[in-house]
Order: C-alpha cells, then structure tokens, then sequence
C-alpha cells in the first residue's frame, strides 16, 4: 500500500523566522514524483514544489525547498523568511508513474500558522 | 488561459438524493481525476478518466460514478447519498502519459443533511 504520514498535525513560525514540516512516505515504485500542495482557508489546493524522484538535487521554489532523501523515503518541506500569508494547511503527496493511471496519495496535512 | 473549473461552488443535498459536479479541465489536458476531502482531513484519490474512460479507481463504493465528455471535462455523479459524503469535491487535471503537471479547482462543497 502506498501512504504518506506527516506527523505534526500543527506548527507555528513567528514572522521572517525558518519552519520545516515532515513528511515520510512508503511506495515500492522507483518513478514517481513528490508535491507539497498549500490549502489556504479559500480551499483551492496550490502547487508550492514538485520533485521528481529520478532527480537528486533538492527543488527550490524562492522561499520554499525540500530535503529529499529517497533511500529514507523522506521529503521534507523548509520554508525560510516565513509571512503572513504562508498561513495554511500543507499537504505531502505522491504520484507513481505506470500505464494504469496516476493517483495522488495524500499525507493528513500540517497546519502551519505564522504569527506577527 | 482559464484554469480548472469546477460547479457549482456549494450545493446543500438532503441523505438518500442524487448529486452531480462537474468539472472543466486546464486548456490542453486530457486527463481528469477527482478526490474528495473530509473536513480536516487529505484528500482521498475517486477515480480518474482518460479517453472517456475510467482508468484507476480508489476505495469507493459503486455509488460513486463518473463520466468524461469529448471536450475531456467531467462529471462526478454521487447516489443515495449518505451523512458521511459530505466533504469538499477536488476535480483535478494533467495529460495522459503524466509529465508532472497536474492542477487543482476550486471545489464544490457538498453538505448532506
């Protein structure tokens, strides 16, 4: 079976302070790729990273990187220089590559509050 | 370049009646999947369709349906509606073979009284 577990159900950063959220995750496909999608309270699931797991550089978007490491199955989320508007529920997921269709497999979610 | 839409935005549904949302992908993607979110909760994978097909299937029950149009969007189609349906309804779109790009609407929130 494919899961993602994220362990903290709740973080919080002051402002322009440094935050990582986990995320672990188990499959036995070797082609796969890994998100963090952000859930601001407006609902619509937004795209922060994506890392493609055949790649070993960790993705950086601006403020917002990963710490992939495919041999523990981990990819976590560090989000530097954090604002207001960071505030949101984080999702981990992955995506296995095969003829059959490609689901998303989705961790339980982080919800992460900046405070001022 | 309109994104992923979905309709309606809201729906109230009362336990044993029918649902159906709908779902219009990202211009130039074929391939359509929808989850369903309980409050609190991550989404769970329904099912997605490519080529007019369902192609993969999650863990729910044949009361939940689906269909894909020629213009590839979708309809998601929910019977006898229970309590414990109600939930936030993700539609998402990307192409067929996946390249990494896949886009989220909005949501309909369903509510089941």
């Amino acid at each position: 079976a494919q899961t993602v577990t994220q362990s903290q159900p709740e973080m919080s950063v002051q402002e322009a302070e440094t935050v990582t959220l986990s995320c672990t995750y188990d499959t036995s496909e070797s082609n796969y790729y890994l998100f963090w999608y952000k859930q601001p309270p407006s609902r619509q699931m937004i795209l922060v990273i994506r890392q493609e797991a055949y790649k070993q550089q960790n993705a950086t978007e601006n403020r917002f990187s990963v710490n992939f490491q495919k041999a523990a199955k981990s990819f976590s989320l560090k989000i530097s220089d954090s604002q207001l508007g960071d505030t949101a529920m984080y999702f981990c997921a992955f995506i296995t590559l095969n003829n059959a269709g490609n689901m998303l497999t989705f961790g339980g979610g982080t919800r992460l509050m900046v405070k001022p | 370049d309109a994104g992923v839409t979905q309709s309606p935005t809201h729906l109230i549904k009362t336990r044993g009646q029918q649902v159906t949302l709908r779902c219009s992908p990202k211009s130039g993607h074929d391939t359509v999947s929808w989850y369903q979110q309980a409050l609190g909760q991550g989404p769970q994978f329904i099912f997605q369709y490519y080529e007019e097909e369902e192609r993969q299937r999650g863990n729910f029950p044949d009361r939940f349906s689906g269909h894909q149009f020629p213009n590839y969007s979708s309809e998601l189609n929910v019977n006898a509606l229970l309590l414990g349906d109600s939930a936030l309804y993700l539609c998402a779109s990307s192409l067929w073979p996946f390249t990494g790009e896949l886009f989220f609407g909005e949501g309909s929130r369903l509510t089941v009284l």
